[in-house]
């Protein structure tokens, strides 16, 4: 069974920093994997996917790398702001009885101080 | 282009009492899902589709059905309500390449549902 972990499930960071969010999983044979943003009370909104023949995928101040055979991905947010506060979920895919079940981490929940 | 919406937004039933959810996408998406998400538990699949009139079990499936006759729509049912099913339940959709089986599954959300079952 696959199984996804994130860590820290908090973090507290000053404006301008730059930061790291850890996603790992258990089993290395995936599709893809994908990071989300949610905002309290909101739904997901997709930052970054990364197919499994890719190793990193970047999108303005974020770059997303994957590691299949360590089982680990990381998103790294640059210059961080206030904005970027919100619960950051990883999710990946597999083949399950022929279609891609997702799983998903539970999240790291991040507070950017201004 | 609205993406993924759920109706209703809120939800407060008694036990015992039944409601559906629905899920609309204007994507043409084939794949549909829904999840329900907790606290300290993730998101969970509930059910899925992989196409109209299709429809099969995910990993929390007790207490709920789905239909899916439109490509559009898919519902979620709620025939008797526990106080256990009190949480937010999210609908999301995909393109899937079932030839290939390797590409996309970019899932979209929708809002959510929070549904209170006292």
């Amino acid at each position: 069974k696959q199984e996804v972990t994130q860590i820290p499930a908090a973090l507290s960071v000053p404006e301008g920093e730059n930061l790291v969010l850890n996603c790992s999983f258990t089993d290395s044979a995936i599709y893809n994997l994908q990071w989300f943003r949610q905002d309290p009370g909101k739904g997901l909104t997709s930052l970054l996917l990364i197919q499994s023949s890719q190793r990193e995928q970047t999108s303005g101040r974020l770059n997303a790398s994957l590691d299949k055979s360590s089982g680990r991905s990381t998103l790294y947010i640059a210059a961080s702001q206030p904005g970027d506060s919100a619960t950051y979920l990883c999710a990946v895919s597999l083949n399950s009885g022929g279609y891609q079940k997702v799983t998903f981490g539970t999240g790291t929940k991040l507070q950017v101080i201004p | 282009n609205a993406g993924v919406t759920q109706t209703p937004k809120f939800r407060v039933l008694k036990t015992g009492q039944s409601m559906t959810l629905l899920c609309a996408q204007d994507m043409n998406h084939e794949y549909m899902y829904w999840y329900r998400q907790d606290p300290g538990m993730g998101l969970r699949l509930i059910h899925y589709s992989v196409g109209e009139g299709t429809t099969a079990k995910g990993e929390v499936p007790d207490g709920y059905n789905v239909s899916r006759l439109k490509k559009q729509n898919f519902l979620l049912g709620l025939e008797s309500a526990a106080p256990s099913q009190t949480s937010v339940y999210f609908c999301a959709s995909s393109y899937q390449d079932r030839a290939a089986f390797s590409s996309y599954n970019e899932q979209f959300f929708g809002p959510g549902t929070r549904l209170t079952v006292l």
